[in-house]
Formats: C-alpha cells, sequence, structure tokens
C-alpha cells in the first residue's frame, strides 16, 4: 500500500517552454501533497505544500507565479513549470499524506528529472 | 523541527547488521523521528520511525535513547540493495510539515 506514482519520469524540453508533471496516488487518498526539488549531489528541498481543494503554500525563495501547483482532487496534484529555464533543471519530487494510512508518514513518488535545454 | 546530526558516511559488510547512528539533542517533545533512505535516483523510500518507544518493523529496528537525545537505526542483514543516503528528520505536528532533510549518511554496503 501507500503508492505514489509520478509522470514522466524524465522530460526534456526547450527553454521558455511550460512543463507539467503529475503526482498521484494510487491506493489512499491523499489529502495534503508536498513537492521538493533536488539539485546534483544536495539534498531535498522542500517547495511547496498543497491540501486539496486549497491554494498552495511556497516555502521561501520558491515563486509561486512560476511553479503552478494545483491539488484539485484527493488523488491527483500537478507541478507546471512555467518559462522553464536551464537553471530549473533539477530532479523534481512529490510526496504525499493522507486517509487510510499511517497519518504522520509521507510517501515518495519516484521523481520526475527534468531537463532544460 | 530539531536539528539532526549524522555522520557523512559508513560501510558496512554485506550480512552484517548495519547500525547509523543520530543525534537530535534538542528534539522537543511532541517530534517523532523518522528514517527514509534514498537509492540513488529514486525518491525517498519510508524506512521507520518513532515517539518514544523502540519500534520494529519488516524493514528496520529503531532505538531511541531513553533522554530521545539519539537514535539508531539498524539493518539487521544489510544487502547490497541497502546502499542509499539514510535520513533522520525529527518531525512535529504528527506529520503535517514537509519534511527538511539534511545532508544523510550515505551507506555503503561491501560486499
Amino acid at each position: 500500500g501507500a503508492v505514489v506514482s509520478q509522470h514522466p519520469s524524465r522530460v526534456i524540453c526547450k527553454s521558455g517552454t511550460s512543463v507539467k508533471i503529475e503526482c498521484r496516488s494510487l491506493d489512499f487518498q491523499a489529502t495534503t501533497m508536498f513537492w521538493y526539488r533536488q539539485f546534483p549531489k544536495q539534498s531535498l528541498m522542500l517547495m511547496a505544500t498543497s491540501n486539496e481543494g486549497s491554494k498552495a503554500t511556497y516555502e521561501q525563495g520558491v515563486e509561486k507565479d512560476k511553479f503552478l501547483i494545483n491539488h484539485a482532487s484527493l488523488t491527483l496534484s500537478t507541478l507546471t513549470v512555467t518559462s522553464a529555464h536551464p537553471e530549473d533543471s533539477s530532479f523534481y519530487i512529490c510526496s504525499a499524506r493522507g486517509r487510510g494510512i499511517s497519518r504522520e508518514t509521507q510517501y515518495f513518488g519516484p521523481g520526475t528529472r527534468l531537463l532544460v535545454l | 523541527d530539531a536539528k539532526t546530526t549524522q555522520p557523512p558516511s559508513m560501510d558496512c559488510a554485506e550480512g552484517r547488521a548495519a547500525n547509523l547512528p543520530c543525534n537530535h539533542s534538542t528534539i522537543s517533545g511532541n517530534e517523532y523521528v523518522y528514517w527514509y533512505r534514498q537509492i540513488h535516483s529514486q525518491g525517498p523510500q519510508y524506512i521507520i520511525h518513532g515517539l518514544k518507544n523502540n519500534e520494529t518493523n519488516e524493514m528496520a529496528s529503531l532505538i531511541i535513547t531513553e533522554d530521545r537525545k539519539s537514535s539508531t537505526l539498524i539493518l539487521p542483514h544489510a544487502t547490497l540493495r541497502d546502499t542509499a543516503v539514510y535520513y533522520c528528520i525529527a518531525l512535529s505536528g504528527g506529520g503535517a510539515d514537509g519534511l527538511t532533510f539534511g545532508k544523510g549518511t550515505h551507506l555503503i554496503i561491501q560486499p
């Protein structure tokens, strides 16, 4: 149980284009989803927290107009990187917590590797 | 959330028990100790968590000292697939907040 999927697993795009990443909880209802990013040889950094049906809360230094998060249902959250630039190239990972599983625990997706040319 | 301190790297022989220490001397009474691991190029994997008592599951055991200032994650019979970065995280609020990852311990299982 407690499986989180992400799509796509990797994406290459041109500078200036937008990229959407999906995060799904497959066997539980995710009341809260989190988005992280990880640059090479660094730890994961929390970008934002989203509760189903509410606006996301962004961490300091993360531009909410650039990283659009939608958590419209209890099983799906999306992260859209708008007008992507090479410095946005990173490993983006979502996690989820919610109903039907251990309430205190977050379960992570496999990550999406974004390369902006 | 309390800061945690872990050794940057450790080696362990395959088949032996791997004991990973974590210091969290400023942990508060309502903060849980969580352990996650990240195998190269994958998302983190939940291992175990605890508040006061020792915990065991199919993956590992968690030993928390009586004063809660430190803990040890034990992988009883390490395999090559256990090579990963292990993160010890102190978290309050019943898990409502996002996780703050430190540098973790890079555990290398030697054949």
